[in-house]
């Protein structure tokens, strides 16, 4: 049951340019996302959020847009640097009082020099 | 800045065995999580655990697996009896009271099942 489905398993990008990563979900219920970033052996880094009120949501050189009509979000970086090479994870959440995520497969994003 | 710590980083068991996986908390956070991540698979939801007690579970966490936060700093997943599809990366989190800042995760304690 993908409730988060990230379909983009990589995405190669040059420095300086726009890195766009994509987010799909099927739960009606969820009102807050969440991107997280994974470098190899370290755990999630949180990296930004926005609510289900909103459509965008901006934090420096990232931005996360909501679409609740097509049940998509997107995660813009721009520029792209290579430190931000890692596994960005897409995560959901319903509400309710335990603050439970349900995560997607996460999308590797390498940034060439 | 607070961590969440986790030990150890990697552990290698037998079939069967029981493992205890340890997580150190942000001191002043109040829900815990233990979260598991097969290779190549989604980071998954395993349990959540709020006043000393679980608050949800997902259908992984069977009788196998049990939490406790035994003197109100270590937070820890026990497996019972290990089994191979049990190899996975198993993460701690917490978060004080909100989503705002996401959860903190743990570097991961990296169950290798043989």
């Amino acid at each position: 049951d993908q409730q988060v489905k990230q379909n983009s398993p990589s995405l190669s990008v040059q420095e300086g340019r726009i890195s766009i990563l994509n987010c799909d979900y099927t739960n009606s219920m969820f009102d807050y996302f969440l991107w997280y970033k994974k470098y190899p052996a370290e755990g999630p880094t949180f990296l930004i959020s926005i609510s289900s009120i909103k459509d965008k949501n901006e934090d420096g050189r990232f931005t996360v847009f909501l679409n609740k009509s097509a049940k998509h979000l997107s995660l813009h970086i721009v520029p792209s640097q290579p430190g931000d090479s890692a596994v960005y994870f897409c995560a959901g959440n319903s509400g309710g009082s335990n603050y439970k995520l349900t995560f997607g497969k996460g999308t590797l994003l390498t940034v060439n020099p | 800045e607070p961590e969440v710590t986790q030990t150890p980083s990697h552990q290698v068991t037998q079939m069967g065995q029981e493992v205890i996986l340890r997580c150190v908390p942000i001191s002043n956070h109040l829900y815990f999580y233990w979260y598991r991540q097969i290779l190549g698979q989604k980071v998954e939801f395993l349990v959540s655990f709020y006043n000393n007690e679980i608050s949800e579970k997902s259908e992984i966490f069977d009788d196998q697996f049990s939490v406790e936060r035994p003197d109100g700093s270590n937070f820890t997943l026990k497996i019972r009896s290990t089994k191979l599809e049990d190899s996975a990366m198993y993460f701690c989190a917490g978060t004080r009271d909100s989503l705002n800042y996401g959860y903190t995760f743990g570097s991961g304690t990296r169950l290798t099942v043989v």
